[in-house]
């Protein structure tokens, strides 16, 4: 099992309309974890951590589960901006970053 | 968010050549930073982790006689791509550790895009 997956896509969903995707990691004793989000030909750029709690940062609602050991990502009303890959990232105890290789979203007009 | 830098933002040499890329913190001090490699559709992969004043770090199968780097202050790490073949063309992205609000946090340079001719 890899140690983080992520389904490539793409996703397309029109705009407006409300995305999730998940992130599985196979190692239990992962500390943190982010969602990245890649344009095209750019440096990924934080979008936001995920917490424990779960977390909401406008149309942005990360969660996180333990248990199954997979974090999500839901974007609500989405926008034609929102067209990018989100890379799913793990911090493991030993300060370790992985990442997963991204899923690729597309909003349609 | 925390500012990270690269330079240069592409660059073009020639095969056997030797390319340099800094990657800086400019608003915080980051004692570690990492570079990573960046295939066509592919995902970030790590080669190695720069700790300030000692000896970085790098993954397997990551060859430290051809990747050279060196984290001489807080705020600065280079990555010197030795005798360039055309295979290492590739995205090189930096990032640096900062302290956030939940833990730490990566903040990524805006990569070096290598074409080796």
């Amino acid at each position: 099992r890899k140690e983080v997956e992520q389904d490539p896509g793409p996703f397309n969903v029109p705009e407006g309309a409300t995305v999730a995707f998940n992130c599985t990691y196979s190692n239990s004793a992962s500390q943190s974890f982010f969602w990245y989000r890649q344009d095209c030909r750019k440096e990924p750029k934080l979008l936001m951590s995920v917490y424990s709690s779960g977390n909401e940062d406008g149309r942005f609602t990360a969660q996180l589960n333990r248990a199954s050991q997979y974090i999500s990502l839901l974007i609500r009303d989405s926008k034609l901006s929102d067209s990018a890959t989100y890379l799913c990232v793990v911090n493991h105890r030993d300060d370790k970053i992985i990442f997963g290789k991204g899923t690729r979203l597309h909003i349609l007009p | 968010g925390a500012v990270v830098s690269q330079h240069p933002s592409w660059v073009i040499c020639k095969s056997g050549t030797s390319v340099k890329i800094e990657c800086r913190s400019l608003d915080f001090q980051a004692t570690t930073m990492f570079w990573y490699r960046q295939f066509p559709k592919q995902s970030l992969m790590l080669m190695a982790t720069s700790n300030e004043g000692s000896k970085a770090t790098y993954e397997q199968g990551v060859e430290k006689d051809k990747f050279l780097i060196n984290h001489a202050s807080l705020t600065l790490s280079t990555l010197t791509v030795t005798s360039a073949h055309p295979e290492d063309s590739s995205f090189y992205i930096c990032s640096a550790r900062a302290q956030g609000k939940d833990g730490y946090e990566q903040y990524f340079g805006p990569g070096t895009r290598l074409t080796v001719t």
